[in-house]
């Protein structure tokens, strides 16, 4: 069973057509993840929640932005996409474990955006 | 920050075995974590060394050295669905972010 879904696999979105992007999960974990991926580059966290706690990356563009309305759900929203916004973005989920890191992350399937 | 260096790319055959080196500079270190990426799926765990030594999981393990920031993932009796992208990857001092490195690229062929 799925644990964090994404929702959609893909999206095609206009230039500067606003664009959301959905997830969920069912591990009950406090910390929730988004990462861009580009073609044959490393996954880049572009933000992340701990519990409601929001946390920016520092050269994450102000184009992106995010919402928890619960533990269940967060949201990647991308005000103005671009050219350059195509890419894979991944989900993730993660929960502390004593002595005070988790050991592992939980992805999501990626939404595969485009952009035209 | 984190920084977490391992080679862009390895290629070998199918039965043979292949180590994967990955070196950081972390500021807190709790573990080191390696995922494997097929193209166009998400990052999956592969195995996570909070101590120093080696972990063994089927045809694949991890090492660890914390002294010298260093780690590795050995993956033996090679198959060609082991092709994939392999990261080593940290969390963050505060433990809520997963920082990777740029990624190896293992190619087997037959």
């Amino acid at each position: 069973d799925a644990m964090v879904i994404q929702n959609p696999r893909y999206q095609v979105t206009q230039f500067g057509k606003p664009v959301t992007l959905s997830c969920s999960q069912t591990l009950n974990h406090n910390v929730m993840y988004w990462y861009q991926q580009k073609s044959s580059q490393a996954p880049k966290l572009l933000f992340h929640y701990y519990d409601k706690d929001f946390n920016n990356e520092a050269d994450t563009p102000d184009n992106f932005q995010s919402r928890r309305p619960n533990t269940s759900f967060c949201f990647l929203d991308i005000r103005s996409p671009g050219l350059g916004d195509a890419a894979m973005y991944l989900c993730a989920t993660s929960a502390p474990s004593p002595p005070g890191a988790p050991t592992e992350a939980f992805f999501g399937q990626g939404t595969r955006l485009t952009v035209v | 920050g984190q920084s977490l260096e391992q080679p862009s790319e390895v290629t070998a055959v199918e039965g043979a075995i292949v180590q994967i080196n990955c070196t950081y500079q972390t500021s807190g270190f709790y573990g080191l974590s390696w995922y494997q990426q097929h193209d166009g799926g998400a990052p999956t765990f592969l195995s996570y060394n909070a101590l120093d030594g080696l972990e063994e999981t089927g045809r694949f393990s991890s090492f660890l050295s914390r002294s010298d920031s260093y780690g590795y993932l050995l993956l033996q009796e090679l198959q060609m669905k082991d092709s994939a992208s392999y990261f080593c990857a940290v969390f963050n001092q505060a433990g809520t972010a997963l920082i990777f490195g740029k990624g190896t690229t293992l190619s087997v062929s037959s």
